[in-house]
């Protein structure tokens, strides 16, 4: 199985605050993405590394978040004033190369108080 | 774009009952199909996947066939077990793109 890990499984931040989520892709993996997900369905895209690099983000990601992937082995996602519909499911996910499939951690669990 | 149609939202069966989630897919490229299922409490986790037009992909009694002619998708089992509950996710791979594609999900829920 693919090994993605992502840190922390659980966070809980008040409205206002800064959060940070980490994701370790599968090694030799050039692609990262992350979705938020909400009460177990959809999978909404948010941004799209290849090779370190950003190549694709929704609006909201732009506006409000911040994500870089400093290394091949470290990516990071954070929201930088935290939001009560910030509060989702985050999952990070890496593929081999591109028009791959993807492989997928277990989520950082985001709550907003 | 690319996108990908899930039209159910919920299926609820009985254990041994027949499996069919609905797929279908829109896409200028020849794309790579794919199946993923999420339990509860973690990611979501390949099923199968199929790359190749009127092939078949079969994964722990679960199969899809990559229909070409009716740009589908259809997940099927034959005999669904409780533990065959989560939420199961068509995708695409997108050469324009570069990115998976995901349908809305299908929550499966399979009764004792």
């Amino acid at each position: 199985d693919a090994a993605v890990t992502q840190k922390p499984r659980y966070l809980i931040k008040m409205k206002g605050q800064e959060a940070e989520m980490k994701c370790i892709p599968e090694k030799g993996h050039t692609a990262v993405f992350w979705y938020q997900q909400k009460q177990s369905k959809e999978l909404k895209f948010l941004i799209y590394f290849q090779n370190q690099q950003p190549l694709d983000q929704i609006d909201m990601v732009k506006e409000r978040f911040s994500a870089v992937c400093p290394s091949s082995s470290l990516c990071s996602l954070g929201i930088r004033t935290c939001e009560a519909e910030d509060s989702a499911l985050y999952l990070c996910s890496s593929s081999q190369s591109q028009n791959t499939e993807v492989f997928f951690g277990k989520g950082t669990r985001l709550t907003v108080v | 774009g690319d996108s990908v149609t899930q039209k159910q939202g919920q299926v609820t069966l009985s254990e041994d009952d027949f499996l069919f989630i609905n797929c279908t897919y829109s896409t200028t490229t020849y794309p790579t199909l794919l199946w993923y299922v999420q339990y509860l409490g973690q990611g979501p986790q390949l099923l199968l996947k199929v790359t190749t037009a009127n092939n078949k992909g079969i994964s722990r009694g679960f199969e899809a066939t990559y229909d070409k002619g009716t740009t589908s998708f259809h997940l099927q089992k034959a005999s669904v077990q409780e533990s065959d509950s989560a939420v199961y996710f068509c995708a695409l791979v997108s050469s324009n793109t570069n990115k998976v594609v995901f349908g809305t999900g299908t929550r499966l829920q399979v009764l004792p």
